[in-house]
Protein backbone atom coordinates (compact mmCIF):
# COMPACT_ATOMS: atom_id res chain seq x y z
CA UNK A 1 0.00 0.00 0.00
CA UNK A 2 1.14 3.21 -0.80
CA UNK A 3 1.41 5.80 1.98
CA UNK A 4 3.16 8.03 4.12
CA UNK A 5 4.41 6.50 7.43
CA UNK A 6 5.47 8.49 10.51
CA UNK A 7 7.39 7.15 13.56
CA UNK A 8 7.05 6.98 16.10
CA UNK A 9 3.85 7.34 17.41
CA UNK A 10 4.71 9.39 20.83
CA UNK A 11 7.99 10.84 21.86
CA UNK A 12 9.18 12.05 24.92
CA UNK A 13 12.52 14.41 24.97
CA UNK A 14 14.35 14.96 27.85
CA UNK A 15 15.49 19.28 28.40
CA UNK A 16 18.71 19.95 26.23
CA UNK A 17 18.54 16.70 24.11
CA UNK A 18 17.34 16.62 20.29
CA UNK A 19 15.33 14.08 18.58
CA UNK A 20 14.59 13.17 15.47
CA UNK A 21 10.82 12.23 13.88
CA UNK A 22 10.95 9.75 11.04
CA UNK A 23 9.07 10.16 7.66
CA UNK A 24 9.15 7.94 5.11
CA UNK A 25 6.80 7.96 1.58
CA UNK A 26 6.56 5.35 -0.95
CA UNK A 27 4.17 7.36 -3.35
CA UNK A 28 7.53 8.43 -5.54
CA UNK A 29 6.61 12.48 -4.90
CA UNK A 30 8.36 14.58 -4.91
CA UNK A 31 7.76 17.36 -2.74
CA UNK A 32 7.41 16.62 1.29
CA UNK A 33 6.56 18.99 4.53
CA UNK A 34 6.76 19.49 8.12
CA UNK A 35 4.04 20.44 9.98
CA UNK A 36 3.64 21.64 13.67
CA UNK A 37 0.24 21.81 14.98
CA UNK A 38 -0.27 22.83 18.69
CA UNK A 39 -3.54 21.81 20.87
CA UNK A 40 -7.01 22.93 18.67
CA UNK A 41 -4.83 24.49 16.28
CA UNK A 42 -4.01 24.31 12.46
CA UNK A 43 -0.78 23.70 10.69
CA UNK A 44 2.60 26.12 10.79
CA UNK A 45 5.00 24.90 8.22
CA UNK A 46 8.09 24.39 9.31
CA UNK A 47 10.80 23.02 6.63
CA UNK A 48 9.43 21.61 2.73
CA UNK A 49 11.68 20.09 0.27
CA UNK A 50 10.37 20.05 -3.38
CA UNK A 51 13.59 17.88 -4.41
CA UNK A 52 15.92 15.69 -3.28
CA UNK A 53 18.81 17.36 -1.42
CA UNK A 54 17.35 20.88 -1.29
CA UNK A 55 14.57 22.27 1.19
CA UNK A 56 13.74 25.50 2.42
CA UNK A 57 13.00 27.03 5.65
CA UNK A 58 8.71 27.44 6.57
CA UNK A 59 7.13 29.92 8.61
CA UNK A 60 8.62 28.02 12.09
CA UNK A 61 11.80 26.49 11.28
CA UNK A 62 14.03 27.88 14.06
CA UNK A 63 15.10 25.30 16.56
CA UNK A 64 14.28 22.36 13.72
CA UNK A 65 16.63 20.88 11.07
CA UNK A 66 15.88 18.55 8.31
CA UNK A 67 17.96 16.58 5.64
CA UNK A 68 16.63 15.35 2.25
CA UNK A 69 18.95 12.58 1.07
CA UNK A 70 16.53 10.25 -0.59
CA UNK A 71 13.40 10.93 -2.12
CA UNK A 72 11.71 8.47 0.14
CA UNK A 73 12.91 10.04 3.52
CA UNK A 74 12.63 13.75 5.35
CA UNK A 75 13.51 13.22 8.92
CA UNK A 76 13.23 15.84 11.62
CA UNK A 77 15.50 16.66 14.42
CA UNK A 78 13.80 18.60 17.12
CA UNK A 79 16.75 20.58 18.37
CA UNK A 80 17.27 22.05 22.02
CA UNK A 81 17.36 25.13 20.35
CA UNK A 82 13.75 24.79 19.92
CA UNK A 83 12.31 26.29 23.50
CA UNK A 84 8.84 24.95 23.13
CA UNK A 85 8.79 21.55 21.64
CA UNK A 86 6.04 19.88 22.68
CA UNK A 87 3.41 19.71 20.14
CA UNK A 88 2.48 17.05 17.36
CA UNK A 89 4.44 16.66 14.03
CA UNK A 90 2.74 16.01 10.37
CA UNK A 91 4.72 15.30 7.90
CA UNK A 92 3.19 15.10 3.81
CA UNK A 93 3.60 14.78 0.91
CA UNK A 94 2.51 15.39 -2.63
CA UNK A 95 1.83 18.71 -4.42
CA UNK A 96 -0.56 21.16 -3.40
CA UNK A 97 -2.78 20.85 -6.75
CA UNK A 98 -4.05 17.22 -5.61
CA UNK A 99 -3.63 17.94 -2.39
CA UNK A 100 -1.20 16.43 0.18
CA UNK A 101 -1.35 13.13 1.89
CA UNK A 102 0.06 13.09 5.46
CA UNK A 103 1.05 10.82 7.76
CA UNK A 104 -0.55 9.77 11.21
CA UNK A 105 1.54 12.71 12.93
CA UNK A 106 4.16 12.69 15.95
CA UNK A 107 3.70 13.54 19.53
CA UNK A 108 6.57 15.11 21.12
CA UNK A 109 5.96 16.08 24.81
CA UNK A 110 9.53 17.50 26.54
CA UNK A 111 9.31 15.75 30.38
CA UNK B 1 2.77 36.67 3.21
CA UNK B 2 -0.05 34.60 2.68
CA UNK B 3 -2.93 34.30 5.02
CA UNK B 4 -6.33 32.36 5.78
CA UNK B 5 -7.92 32.89 8.40
CA UNK B 6 -11.29 30.57 9.84
CA UNK B 7 -14.21 31.06 11.80
CA UNK B 8 -15.57 30.41 14.09
CA UNK B 9 -12.75 28.75 15.96
CA UNK B 10 -14.80 26.31 17.65
CA UNK B 11 -18.25 25.42 17.37
CA UNK B 12 -20.84 22.89 19.41
CA UNK B 13 -24.02 22.16 18.12
CA UNK B 14 -26.24 19.23 18.46
CA UNK B 15 -27.31 16.22 16.45
CA UNK B 16 -29.03 17.09 13.20
CA UNK B 17 -27.91 20.96 13.00
CA UNK B 18 -26.66 22.59 10.07
CA UNK B 19 -23.69 24.43 10.45
CA UNK B 20 -21.59 26.52 8.13
CA UNK B 21 -17.30 27.06 8.72
CA UNK B 22 -15.62 30.08 6.58
CA UNK B 23 -12.65 30.55 5.64
CA UNK B 24 -11.15 33.93 4.44
CA UNK B 25 -7.50 34.61 2.20
CA UNK B 26 -5.23 36.64 1.21
CA UNK B 27 -3.09 34.95 -1.35
CA UNK B 28 -0.83 36.17 -4.48
CA UNK B 29 -1.47 34.41 -7.35
CA UNK B 30 -4.54 32.07 -6.06
CA UNK B 31 -4.67 28.68 -7.21
CA UNK B 32 -7.08 26.73 -5.59
CA UNK B 33 -8.62 26.28 -1.93
CA UNK B 34 -8.74 22.93 0.14
CA UNK B 35 -10.79 21.96 3.56
CA UNK B 36 -9.61 19.06 5.51
CA UNK B 37 -11.12 17.21 8.26
CA UNK B 38 -8.92 16.15 11.25
CA UNK B 39 -10.29 13.99 13.83
CA UNK B 40 -7.58 12.34 15.78
CA UNK B 41 -4.64 12.40 13.62
CA UNK B 42 -3.94 12.58 10.05
CA UNK B 43 -6.01 15.21 8.06
CA UNK B 44 -7.89 13.49 5.57
CA UNK B 45 -8.87 15.44 2.04
CA UNK B 46 -12.69 16.39 1.73
CA UNK B 47 -12.63 19.13 -1.35
CA UNK B 48 -10.73 21.07 -3.92
CA UNK B 49 -12.17 24.61 -5.27
CA UNK B 50 -10.85 26.37 -8.22
CA UNK B 51 -13.72 28.18 -9.56
CA UNK B 52 -15.75 30.83 -8.00
CA UNK B 53 -19.55 30.04 -7.73
CA UNK B 54 -19.42 26.12 -8.29
CA UNK B 55 -20.66 23.87 -5.23
CA UNK B 56 -18.77 20.44 -4.34
CA UNK B 57 -20.65 18.00 -2.57
CA UNK B 58 -20.25 15.32 -1.02
CA UNK B 59 -23.45 13.73 0.94
CA UNK B 60 -23.71 16.08 3.67
CA UNK B 61 -20.81 18.26 3.00
CA UNK B 62 -20.83 20.59 0.38
CA UNK B 63 -18.84 23.58 -0.14
CA UNK B 64 -17.98 26.85 -2.98
CA UNK B 65 -15.47 29.36 -3.29
CA UNK B 66 -16.45 33.09 -4.10
CA UNK B 67 -12.87 34.93 -5.66
CA UNK B 68 -14.60 37.88 -5.67
CA UNK B 69 -15.12 38.21 -1.82
CA UNK B 70 -11.91 35.73 -1.41
CA UNK B 71 -13.85 33.69 0.93
CA UNK B 72 -14.99 29.85 1.01
CA UNK B 73 -17.80 27.89 3.10
CA UNK B 74 -18.15 24.95 4.34
CA UNK B 75 -21.53 23.78 5.19
CA UNK B 76 -22.78 19.95 6.70
CA UNK B 77 -26.61 19.41 7.42
CA UNK B 78 -28.07 16.98 9.16
CA UNK B 79 -24.99 16.80 11.66
CA UNK B 80 -23.82 13.57 13.38
CA UNK B 81 -21.38 13.02 16.24
CA UNK B 82 -19.22 11.72 13.38
CA UNK B 83 -18.76 15.25 12.07
CA UNK B 84 -16.66 16.10 15.30
CA UNK B 85 -13.45 17.20 14.29
CA UNK B 86 -11.16 19.65 13.34
CA UNK B 87 -11.89 21.22 9.78
CA UNK B 88 -8.88 23.15 7.82
CA UNK B 89 -9.00 25.61 5.23
CA UNK B 90 -5.74 26.07 3.21
CA UNK B 91 -4.81 27.78 0.26
CA UNK B 92 -2.51 27.16 -2.82
CA UNK B 93 -0.76 29.52 -4.56
CA UNK B 94 1.33 29.23 -7.95
CA UNK B 95 4.51 30.97 -7.07
CA UNK B 96 5.29 29.36 -3.61
CA UNK B 97 3.85 25.66 -4.52
CA UNK B 98 2.54 24.40 -1.08
CA UNK B 99 -0.37 24.92 1.12
CA UNK B 100 -0.66 27.63 3.47
CA UNK B 101 -3.28 26.43 5.99
CA UNK B 102 -5.78 28.58 8.56
CA UNK B 103 -6.00 27.76 12.02
CA UNK B 104 -8.79 25.88 11.68
CA UNK B 105 -12.57 25.55 13.57
CA UNK B 106 -12.77 22.91 16.00
CA UNK B 107 -16.48 21.45 15.82
CA UNK B 108 -17.96 19.58 18.33
CA UNK B 109 -21.42 17.74 17.94
CA UNK B 110 -23.56 16.51 20.78
CA UNK B 111 -25.68 13.99 20.50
Amino acid sequence: DGGITQSPKYLFRKEGQNVTLSCEQNLNHDAMYWYRQDPGQGLRLIYYSQIVNDFQKGDIAEGYSVSREKKESFPLTVTSAQKNPTAFYLCASGTPIYGYTFGSGTRLTVV
Amino acid sequence: EDKVVQSPLSLVVHEGDTVTLNCSYEVTNFRSLLWYKQEKKAPTFLFMLTSSGIEKKSGRLSSILDKKELSSILNITATQTGDSAIYLCAVYNNAGNMLTFGGGTRLMVKP
